[in-house]
């Protein structure tokens, strides 16, 4: 089947303008996760969502930084007022959960968007 | 807090070379490990893992031991290519309710012809 999408794969904006990103996960994984990666660092976890359940945002890095998921589907990563050091590569991944057999805990990444802030 | 710890790259080698790339963690549950592989240009995807202690993760040739008693990962390739240049990145989950996956910053390796 499908692998998880991003759109779009390369977004152009100028500084102070609200960005959206969008994560197709792949059909039936109940986790999702996004993540910040700038030019030649590590990911930098940013949200989960898990089901039904509140989302850890606990790697948001300001209140300039939202996401959405509807239910076990689509989410949007949003960025208000984007600033240059919101430059970067953010990637999505689902998990499947329990019902993944022994692939429960195993993260499906996406190609990733790649924002640049001018 | 759990965090991962993996060697500064990059790491050069040549080919046929025996590369070690070493990870260590800190976790306060019992965590899962994981290897995970960014080929340039594309996405990251799962190298290998492991789930419990002793257990050997495998592929592609690479493998990495989960060492509970030294809270280690490492990941090694007897001969690595020149198509093995990538960045490796060492990970691990633990079950809180949620699977928050932590990784490491990441191992850049070239191999030369």
């Amino acid at each position: 089947g499908a692998g998880v999408s991003q759109s779009p794969s390369n977004k152009v904006t100028e500084k102070g303008k609200d960005v959206e990103l969008r994560c197709d996960p792949i059909s039936g994984h109940t986790a999702l996760y996004w993540y910040r990666q700038r030019l030649g660092q590590g990911l930098e976890f940013l949200i989960y969502f898990q089901g039904n359940s509140a989302p850890d945002k606990s790697g948001l890095p300001s209140d300039r930084f939202s996401a959405e998921r509807t239910g076990e589907s689509v989410s949007t990563l949003t960025i208000q007022r984007t600033q240059q050091e919101d430059s970067a590569v953010y990637l999505c991944a689902s998990r499947p959960g329990l019902a993944g057999g022994s692939s429960y805990n195993e993260q499906f990444f996406g190609p990733g968007t790649r924002l640049t802030v001018l | 807090g759990d965090s991962v710890t993996q060697m500064e790259g990059p790491v050069t080698l040549s080919e046929e070379a025996f590369l070690t790339i070493n990870c260590t963690y800190t976790a306060t549950g019992y965590p899962s490990l994981f290897w995970y592989v960014q080929y340039p240009g594309e996405g990251l995807q799962l190298l290998l893992k492991a789930t419990k202690a002793d257990d050997k993760g495998s592929n592609k040739g690479f493998e990495a031991t989960y060492r509970k008693e030294t809270t280690s990962f490492h990941l090694e390739k007897g001969s690595v290519q020149v198509s093995d240049s990538a960045v490796y990145f060492c990970a691990l989950s633990v079950n809180t309710g949620g699977f928050k996956t932590i990784f490491g910053a990441g191992t850049r390796l070239f191999v030369k012809a």
